[in-house]
């Protein structure tokens, strides 16, 4: 069964540093990985995805990793902003049965301080 | 032009009420999902649709059950409806199989139960 975890569960940073989100897996097996942002009372959205293939995916100011073979993924925030405040979760697809739902980790509280 | 919308927003019911809560994709998707945040924020899969037929079903009570009348739509009604339920269900939609493509997701239906 997959296991998804995150650690820490919040972090607090001054504004402008870049920092790393970590996420690990227990089944290097899988299909892709995505990262997601959840802002206070809202759905998530979406930020990047990384198939299996993939090594890493860019997106503005973000920067995704994977590492298969160690189950392990990074999300990378350059020169943070208090916009990016938010919960950021990583959630894993497997390939078949019971791992082939996406399996979610608890997510990262950001805080970003002015 | 919201892609995965979900009405209502808010549900405040007694127990043992029973309730629906629905949700229209416009993205042209061909799987659906159902997932609940628990108060803890944990996001946990509870049923996924691939062109209207059920494909992964969580180990959820029976007082649950998905309706899917076409590929676009997939609602989800609560029998008997007890505190535990109290949660925030959030529907989301993917291109493809189950297996492939990104999920986006909708607002989230915040459900109390008195």
């Amino acid at each position: 069964k997959q296991e998804v975890t995150q650690i820490p569960a919040a972090l607090s940073v001054p504004e402008g540093e870049n920092l790393v989100l970590n996420c690990s897996f227990t089944d290097s097996a899988i299909y892709n990985l995505q990262w997601f942002r959840q802002d206070p009372g809202k759905g998530l959205t979406s930020l990047l995805l990384i198939q299996s293939s993939q090594r890493e995916q860019t997106s503005g100011r973000l920067n995704a990793s994977l590492d298969k073979s160690s189950g392990r993924s990074t999300l990378y925030i350059a020169a943070s902003q208090p916009g990016d405040s938010a919960t950021y979760l990583c959630a894993v697809k497997g390939y078949t049965g019971a791992n082939s739902k996406l399996t979610f980790g608890k997510g990262i509280t950001l805080s970003v301080r002015p | 032009d919201t892609a995965v919308s979900q009405t209502p927003k808010y549900l405040v019911t007694q127990m043992g009420n029973d309730k629906s809560i629905k949700c229209e994709q416009n993205l042209g998707h061909d799987t659906m999902y159902w997932y609940k945040q628990d108060s803890k924020k944990f996001l946990k899969i509870m049923f996924s649709y691939n062109n209207k037929e059920l494909i992964i079903n969580e180990t959820v009570p029976n007082r649950f059950s998905p309706k899917s009348p076409d590929k676009a739509h997939l609602n989800l009604h609560i029998n008997s409806l007890e505190l535990g339920d109290s949660a925030v269900y959030f529907c989301a939609s993917s291109p493809g199989t189950h297996r492939a493509g990104e999920l986006f997701f909708g607002e989230g239906s915040r459900l109390t139960v008195l």
